[in-house]
C-alpha cells in the first residue's frame, strides 16, 4: 500500500541550475497539491493540479516556477535559475477523486538546498 | 495575511496528562478543519478532522473541538504518550469552490516527558 512518493529527497542545486521534484500520488488518487515549508514555518500552498490540468496555481510564484501533472507519469514541479531563497522543504500531496472530505496525504518531502 | 494561527511555538507535557493544541482562524469561509502531525524529516500525517457543521470528533485518544464563534479549534490528546513528541499542524479550507488548498498554521512543537 505505497503512499506518496516524492524524489529526490534531498537535491542540491548551484544559483541558476534548474530543479526538478517528482511526486507519485497514493494509488486511485488523481488530484496532486504542492506546498513549500519554510524554515520554522508552515506549509504553504503553491499549486493544486489533476490529470493533465492546473486547478489553482494561486500559490506559485509568478516566475520561474511550473508544475505539470502529465496523463501518465508523476507531477512535476520545476523551479528554474534557483535561487538561494528557494531553499526549502517541498511537500506533495494527493486525495482521491471527489473528495468528500479535503484530506490530502502527503509525501515525505523533496529538500532543496541552493548554494 | 495569516489566515490560520498556532500562536503557542511548543508545549510541554507530562506522560499520562492532557496536551491541549489550539488554533485560531480568521475567514468565516473556512468549513473544514484537520489536524496534522509532522516527524522530523518526514511528511505530515493526517490526524483528525472536523466539518464546520460539528463542534466536536473524537478519534480514539484525539478529540478535535470547534468553536466557531470564536473562531477556535483545538487538539486534545489523553493521554499523552511519549510518541506524540511532533511538530503539530493546524489547517482550514474551504470545500466549496472546487479549490483545495489547505491554509496551515505555523505549527506547535509537543514534547512529551516520559
Amino acid at each position: 500500500n505505497a503512499g506518496v512518493m516524492q524524489n529526490p529527497r534531498h537535491l542540491v542545486r548551484r544559483r541558476g541550475q534548474e530543479a526538478r521534484l517528482r511526486c507519485s500520488p497514493m494509488k486511485g488518487h488523481s488530484h496532486v497539491y504542492w506546498y513549500r515549508q519554510l524554515p520554522e514555518e508552515g506549509l504553504k500552498f503553491m499549486v493544486y493540479l489533476q490529470k493533465e490540468n492546473i486547478i489553482d496555481e494561486s500559490g506559485m510564484p509568478k516566475e520561474r516556477f511550473s508544475a505539470e501533472f502529465p496523463k501518465e507519469g508523476p507531477s512535476i514541479l520545476r523551479i528554474q535559475q534557483v535561487v538561494r531563497g528557494d531553499s526549502a522543504a517541498y511537500f506533495c500531496a494527493s486525495s482521491p477523486p471527489n473528495p468528500s472530505k479535503n484530506i490530502q496525504y502527503f509525501g515525505a518531502g523533496t529538500r532543496l538546498s541552493v548554494l | 495575511d495569516q489566515q490560520v494561527k498556532q500562536n503557542s511555538p511548543s508545549l510541554s507535557v507530562q506522560e499520562g496528562r492532557i496536551s491541549i493544541l489550539n488554533c485560531d482562524y480568521t475567514n468565516s469561509m473556512f468549513d473544514y478543519f484537520l489536524w496534522y502531525k509532522k516527524y522530523p524529516a518526514e511528511g505530515p500525517t493526517f490526524l483528525i478532522s472536523i466539518s464546520s457543521i460539528k463542534d466536536k470528533n473524537e478519534d480514539g485518544r484525539f478529540t478535535v473541538f470547534l468553536n466557531k464563534s470564536a473562531k477556535h479549534l483545538s487538539l486534545h490528546i489523553v493521554p499523552s504518550q511519549p510518541g506524540d513528541s511532533a511538530v503539530y499542524f493546524c489547517a482550514a479550507s474551504r470545500r466549496t469552490g472546487n479549490t483545495g488548498k489547505l491554509i496551515f498554521g505555523q505549527g506547535t512543537t509537543l514534547q512529551v516527558k516520559p
